[in-house]
């Protein structure tokens, strides 16, 4: 099965800095990507996904991630983050036609914006 | 609202008791999962409903059933509640099992005691 590091588990940042979290896989082959974030107390929500196409996704509130397939990545960034981004970020990875065993979650990211 | 719907929000088991928690998506979605969330482990699978009819394990299944009631419910059963499943419990569903969970469920907060 495939694995996925996320290599910081808390990140802290100012309001207004630059953000860009690590994801990592293990899967050799074909792959679908993507990022969740958790608001404090609240489900998963879907920020973006790649299936194929421009390796450089948008997707809400800002938030874009670039899947670089040599280095088997797909970091998640922000220009300038804001307050209200503080929340818990986890990449997920599905291997496409490699077996009937869903999505792989990383641990997660825990980020705080401080004002 | 549209959105996948679990029930209970909360409970408590006592160890040995049994219980149901329900999840039904009114999306149309042919895919359905049930997660459990620990702190620090992320997200792991229990098992998953590829499409009607059909049900498959996942990472931790062990000490679970599920059920695809019917393409819109998929309910995930405990036999014999143990503290090691005390966890937050999410549903989930999508177009596709390949296309990941696009909506989860508010989660349910389970304690075992």
């Amino acid at each position: 099965a495939q694995s996925v590091s996320q290599h910081n588990h808390h990140v802290i940042l100012s309001e207004a800095a630059s953000l860009e979290l690590g994801c990592n896989y293990s899967y050799g082959g074909t792959v679908n990507l993507f990022w969740y974030v958790q608001y404090p107390g609240q489900h998963l929500q879907l920020l973006l996904k790649y299936f194929s196409g421009d390796p450089l996704v948008k997707g809400i509130k800002g938030f874009e991630a670039e899947f670089i397939k040599s280095k088997f990545s797909f970091n998640l960034r922000k220009p300038s983050v804001q307050w209200s981004d503080t929340a818990e970020y986890f990449c997920a990875v599905n291997r496409v036609g490699g077996g009937a065993d869903g999505l792989t979650f990383g641990k997660g990211t825990h980020l705080i914006i401080q004002p | 609202n549209a959105g996948v719907t679990q029930t209970p929000k909360f409970q408590v088991l006592k160890t040995g008791q049994s219980m149901t928690l329900q999840c039904a998506q009114d999306m149309n979605h042919n895919s359905m999962y049930w997660y459990r969330q620990d702190p620090g482990m992320g997200l792991r699978l229990i098992y998953y409903s590829a499409s009607e009819g059909t049900t498959d394990k996942g990472e931790v299944p062990n000490g679970y059933n599920v059920s695809r009631l019917n393409k819109r419910e998929f309910s995930l059963r405990l036999e014999s509640a143990a503290p090691s499943q005390t966890s937050v419990y999410f549903c989930a569903s999508s177009e596709g099992w390949d296309r990941g969970p696009a909506f989860f469920g508010q989660g349910t907060r389970l304690t075992v005691v």
